[in-house]
């Protein structure tokens, strides 16, 4: 079956701008997670769905950034007010379900740029 | 505070040599070890984990050593070969429902020359 899509692929905006970034997860996992992960850098945590609500927003930066699950399936990432230091790989990953014992699958991610 | 400390950054490996790969963690909560590989333009994917109640796991060519005490683990890839050029992450997590979240190390870029 299909794995983890995001779109765009890549997405180049300016400073200030406003974003958002999708997520599609694979059919039937209930968790969805959000890292970024910076050049050279390891994946980190932004922010955990299981279902429709968020578990674990921890990770999110600032309230700059804000992600939204409304029904259970979907994920969008926002960005408010975009700035250089934004720019990073946003990757999404979903599991069957929560726990350590499933396997999260990683999309491709969104390779974001600011200007 | 970089919970899990990953090293080398960069490793070259002969063609059909050992990689060996080092992670250590601080937080004791943590559970359940997984080792990513991420290619180039893709989403890091799942190679091997480990749980700290086994001291090894082995699958194929890839196996992990865990050692408790000290609270260390590590990767390593017997006879590799070029197509595993890539770069590989350990992670940990504490498994524990709501919070699932994987914390990783920042990676270490093997090169497997021909």
């Amino acid at each position: 079956g299909a794995g983890v899509s995001q779109t765009p692929s890549n997405k180049v905006t300016e400073k200030g701008k406003y974003v958002e970034l999708r997520c599609d997860p694979i059919s039937g996992h209930t968790a969805l997670y959000w890292y970024r992960q910076s050049l050279g850098q390891g994946p980190e945590f932004l922010i955990y769905f299981q279902g429709t609500g968020a578990a674990d927003d921890s990770g999110l930066p600032n309230d700059r950034f804000f992600a939204v699950r409304p029904e259970g399936s979907v994920s969008t990432l926002k960005i408010q007010r975009t700035e250089r230091g934004d720019s990073a790989v946003y990757l999404c990953a979903s599991s069957r379900t929560s726990g350590s014992l499933h396997e999260q699958f990683f999309g491709p991610g969104t390779r974001l740029t600011v200007l | 505070q970089q919970q899990v400390k990953q090293s080398p950054q960069s490793l070259i490996v002969q063609k059909g040599g050992i990689s060996i790969i080092n992670c250590a963690y601080e937080n004791t909560a943590f559970d359940y070890f997984p080792w990513y590989q991420q290619f180039p333009g893709k989403g890091p994917a799942l190679l091997i984990a480990i749980r700290p109640d086994v001291s090894e796991k082995k699958e194929g060519r890839f196996t992990i050593s865990f050692n408790k005490s000290a609270k260390q683990f590590s990767l390593h890839i017997m006879d590799s070969q070029p197509g595993d050029s890539a770069t590989y992450f350990c992670a940990a997590t504490p498994g524990l429902v709501g919070s699932e979240k994987l914390v990783f190390g920042k990676g270490t870029k093997l090169t497997v020359n021909p």
